[in-house]
């Protein structure tokens, strides 16, 4: 059973870019869960997509956007990058929707901008 | 709006004693609470979940306490090893919702 994988571990972006950051969910998870860690906090909801569908979502911009594929692998999307989006971002896998399951995170993209 | 506080001064105690680590939550019914460990540059891995009808929770060295009238949640390591030092967060959430909110975090230094 492999676990949660993200990709790049770390990319340098400058304001105004965008980027694409992508997840693989665990084997037999078909929800998954995007979050911002800035330094020194804890993650911030982003958004979460279950069965392809986006099922929930915190406080942040449409510049933040999402995709969920048939194997349940995700990607997040940020549009006009601003400094303040400089963070760890985390994805996490769990078996389903319901807020009991236990969540697997990924190892995290870093993301940096200049 | 819903807060989920954590002491943020680092917890330094030797080894062998038993680290206690709390997480306060202000406007919020949580329905349960979870605690994570996080290691530096590495994503946050799932310790224990105690809901909000459970005083108590256990595993192995670990127990979790939830006390809804003091809005407090309570996470202990007994004999504490210095593989135990880590960021442990808190995390709250309302029953049906998914939508976790965490605490930033506290870090724990356990010297040999």
């Amino acid at each position: 059973e492999t676990g949660v994988t993200q990709s790049p571990t770390h990319l340098i972006k400058t304001r105004g870019q965008q980027v694409t950051l992508r997840c693989s969910s665990q084997s037999g998870h078909n929800t998954v869960s995007w979050y911002q860690q800035a330094l020194g906090q804890g993650p911030q909801f982003i958004f979460q997509y279950y069965r392809e569908e986006e099922n929930g979502r915190g406080n942040f911009p449409p510049r933040f956007s999402g995709l969920q594929f048939p194997n349940y692998s995700s990607e997040l999307n940020v549009n006009a990058l601003e400094l303040d989006d400089s963070a760890l971002y985390l994805c996490a896998s769990s078996l389903d929707s319901s807020s009991y399951n236990e969540q697997f995170f990924g190892p995290g993209t870093r993301l940096t901008v200049l | 709006s819903q807060k989920i506080e954590q002491n943020s001064e680092a917890l330094n105690i030797q080894e062998g004693k038993t680290a206690t680590l709390t997480c306060n939550y202000t406007n919020y019914s949580p329905a349960y609470l979870q605690w994570y460990r996080q290691d530096p540059g590495r994503g946050p891995v799932f310790l224990l979940l105690i809901r909000e009808n459970e005083k108590e929770k256990r595993k192995e060295r670990l127990k979790v306490t939830f006390d809804t009238t003091l809005k407090q949640s309570l996470f202990h390591i007994t004999a504490s090893q210095p593989a135990d030092s880590a960021t442990y967060l808190c995390a709250a959430a309302s029953g049906g919702s998914y939508i976790p909110t965490f605490g930033r975090g506290t870090s724990l230094i356990v010297h040999p």
